[in-house]
């Protein structure tokens, strides 16, 4: 079975924290994603990665960055936390190296508050 | 926005088999319809996808009509642990839409 695991599933900051969410996947995925949920809005894709070093913009970027060092990891940065990002963050994997083609596994996500 | 509609909620008695509907009225040939679900403060899991012949996995069946133009997912014989909002999303297979675009979904409670 697929594993994408997430670092905390709970994580309480402060405005202007920098804040580090990591992803790991152990299928060898080549895709990678972030996104982040909120009620009303649905699932917002922030950033993706469909290989090592590599990133792309996705809807909302802004106040986020990703590294991608290693296939298997990913992470989603906030340089300086605010507010409204407090949200639901979930990290996805998917095989293919068109990666918009695959099925795409997700973790269980990280409950964010901005204090 | 999305393309699909789904009823917000359904009741499903367990040991019975869950029918969700979806319509998806304007997908496109090349478009497949995928099915996931969200268990309460849980992140997304993919249950079964399609592009015209119904398909079966050892989670569900997915029944598509003969226009495409809606989709029915069964769940044989629902668990309580199958209470989860139900997401039916239509994406394009290549091209540039990687990302998944989640609607309100159907709310499946499954009562004993």
């Amino acid at each position: 079975d697929v594993k994408v695991t997430q670092s905390s599933r709970y994580l309480v900051k402060r405005t202007g924290e920098k804040v580090f969410l990591e992803c790991v996947q152990d299928m060898d995925h080549e895709n990678m994603f972030w996104y982040r949920q909120d009620p009303g809005l649905g699932l917002r894709l922030i950033y993706f990665s469909y290989d090592v070093k590599m990133k792309e913009k996705g809807d909302i970027p802004e106040g986020y960055s990703v590294s991608r060092e290693k296939k298997e990891r990913f992470s989603l940065i906030l340089e300086s936390a605010s507010t409204n990002q407090t949200s639901m963050y979930l990290c996805a994997s998917s095989a293919s190296s068109w990666w918009s083609t695959d099925t795409q596994y997700f973790g269980p996500g990280t409950r964010l508050t901005v204090l | 926005d999305a393309k699909t509609t789904q009823p917000p909620s359904m009741d499903c008695a367990e040991g019975r088999a869950a029918n969700l509907p979806c319509n998806h009225s304007t997908i496109s040939g090349n478009e497949y319809v995928y099915w996931y679900r969200q268990i309460h403060s849980q992140g997304p899991q993919y249950i079964i996808h399609g592009l015209k012949n119904n398909e079966t996995n050892e989670m569900a069946s997915l029944i598509i009509t003969e226009d495409r133009k809606s989709s029915t997912l069964i769940l044989p014989h629902a668990t309580l642990r199958d209470t989860a909002v139900y997401y039916c999303i239509v994406r394009v297979e290549g091209g540039s839409q990687g990302n998944l675009i989640f609607g309100k979904g159907t709310k499946l409670s499954v009562k004993p």
